[in-house]
């Protein structure tokens, strides 16, 4: 079973338009981070939330932790080709490792 | 700051022959460095963590005799592919853990593509 549900899977959209991705789980999380890979790349760390029903925006994204801790979201306002790239939510595991998402592959056509 | 380098960045090698990865952390140490694999178009998925002078903590279906993994130093980790195969092909990212670093955030480096022929 996945620990963390991303949806959705594929995103594909034209420039200026917003949108959101979702992850969720049925636990509860201390803290959750949002990464964006390109390809052939590693992934960048966006943000950490640690709050619950905390908002944290980074310039056109905004981050949000449910407020039960179980979930996020993260929404793109008027969305850029720059902004292409795997989104990817992240929970720290036992070994103080990260556990990720399956991604939610974002596309974003001029 | 916190940069993680990763060399090769691709690697292509015959099957049978042994390929070494390098993970530096270039400006901090990391207490603890991580080795994750990631498959097209999959996610990352953790393969052993590895303390400065301590052995590895493999995750449960990674073979330790065929990832055998070295931490020589705070800023340096060493991944080896003995004997690889074409199923060995795949992307291979570290990450390293810093001494300041909260939330269990970690610092990528940008990767090694192996492909085995």
């Amino acid at each position: 079973t996945q620990l963390l549900e991303q949806s959705p899977q594929f995103l594909s959209i034209q420039e200026g338009e917003n949108l959101t991705v979702y992850c969720n789980s049925s636990s509860v999380f201390s803290s959750l981070q949002w990464y964006r890979q390109e390809p052939g790349e590693g992934p960048v760390l966006l943000v950490t939330v640690v709050t619950g029903g905390e908002v944290k925006k980074l310039k056109r994204l905004t981050f949000q932790f449910g407020d039960a801790r179980k979930d996020s979201s993260l929404h793109i306002t008027a969305a850029q080709p720059g902004d292409t790239g795997l989104y990817l939510c992240a929970v720290g595991g036992s070994q103080g490792n990260l556990i990720f998402g399956k991604g939610t592959k974002l596309s974003v056509k001029p | 700051g916190a940069v993680v380098s990763q060399h090769p960045s691709w690697v292509i090698c015959k099957s049978g022959t042994s390929v070494k990865i390098e993970c530096r952390s270039l400006d901090f140490q990391a207490t603890t460095m991580f080795w994750y694999r990631q498959f097209p178009k999959q996610s990352l998925m953790l393969m052993a963590t590895s303390n400065e002078g301590s052995k590895a903590t493999y995750e449960q279906g990674v073979e330790k005799d065929k990832f055998l993994i070295n931490h020589a130093s705070l800023t340096l980790s060493t991944l080896t592919v003995t004997s690889a195969h074409p199923e060995d092909s795949s992307f291979y990212i570290c990450s390293a853990r810093a001494r300041f670093a909260s939330y269990n955030e970690q610092f990528f480096g940008p990767g090694t593509r192996l492909t085995v022929l």
